[in-house]
């Protein structure tokens, strides 16, 4: 099946400074990879997502780049800010279309915002 | 637009007690899912549903745990007998094509 490492596990940045998350994929035939940020007592929230015709996605001060011959994505969040702080996942899916996506989530980054 | 209904938030149980969860999705959402979160990893798939039929139960421990999900709605997550190891944030997700929407879990505490 399906296995997911994320790196680091977790990262301390001060406000404004940029924050790189990185993940590794096994299987080659996963094409959607969703980021999610999970706050304490919450459960995760979709942040962007990218699939795997396209290289890189951007949305505002997050973006996502994807290498498929190298089997890696990375989560970009610059300018970050205090509120950033919480747990971010990356996962990775073979989507079969329609609704059928199954999951494998990395073991998460705790993310620290200093003020 | 009302998110992903779970309850209870919070539960305390003695090892081999049973224990149910619930779930409802967002409305119009046709596919439903069960994660088992232990502290400190990602989520882990126990079974996905689509409407009323299962689509991947391959990593749920069916000789403790059940799901259902009646008329394609709500769906119900249960332990039998719960095991200390068991202890873990129980999240259920709804997508209407891709994107997973996620509830905000129930804790459950094995002693």
């Amino acid at each position: 099946g399906e296995n997911v490492e994320q790196h680091p596990s977790t990262l301390s940045v001060q406000e404004g400074d940029s924050a790189v998350i990185k993940c590794t994929y096994s299987d080659s035939a996963s094409n959607y990879f969703p980021w999610y940020k999970q706050e304490l007592g919450k459960g995760p929230q979709l942040i962007i997502d990218i699939r795997s015709n396209v290289g890189e996605k951007k949305d505002q001060r997050i973006a996502v780049t994807l290498n498929k011959t190298a089997k890696h994505f990375s989560l970009h969040i610059t300018e970050t800010q205090p509120e950033d702080s919480a747990v971010y996942f990356c996962a990775a899916s073979i989507g079969s279309g329609g609704s059928n996506y199954k999951l494998t989530f990395g073991k998460g980054t705790l993310l620290t915002v200093n003020p | 637009e009302a998110g992903v209904a779970q309850s209870p938030r919070y539960k305390i149980i003695e090892k081999r007690q049973s224990v149910a969860f619930w779930c409802n999705p967002i409305s119009g959402h046709a596919t439903l899912y069960w994660y088992q979160q232990i502290l400190g990893q990602g989520p882990k798939l126990l079974i996905q549903f689509q409407n009323n039929g299962v689509v991947d139960d391959s990593q749920l421990p069916k000789d403790r745990f059940s799901a259902e999900r009646l008329k394609g709605v709500d769906s119900t997550l249960k332990i039998q007998p719960a095991k200390l190891e068991d202890s873990a944030v129980y999240l259920c997700a709804s997508s209407p094509t891709g994107e997973q929407f996620f509830g905000p879990g129930t804790r459950l505490t094995v002693l």
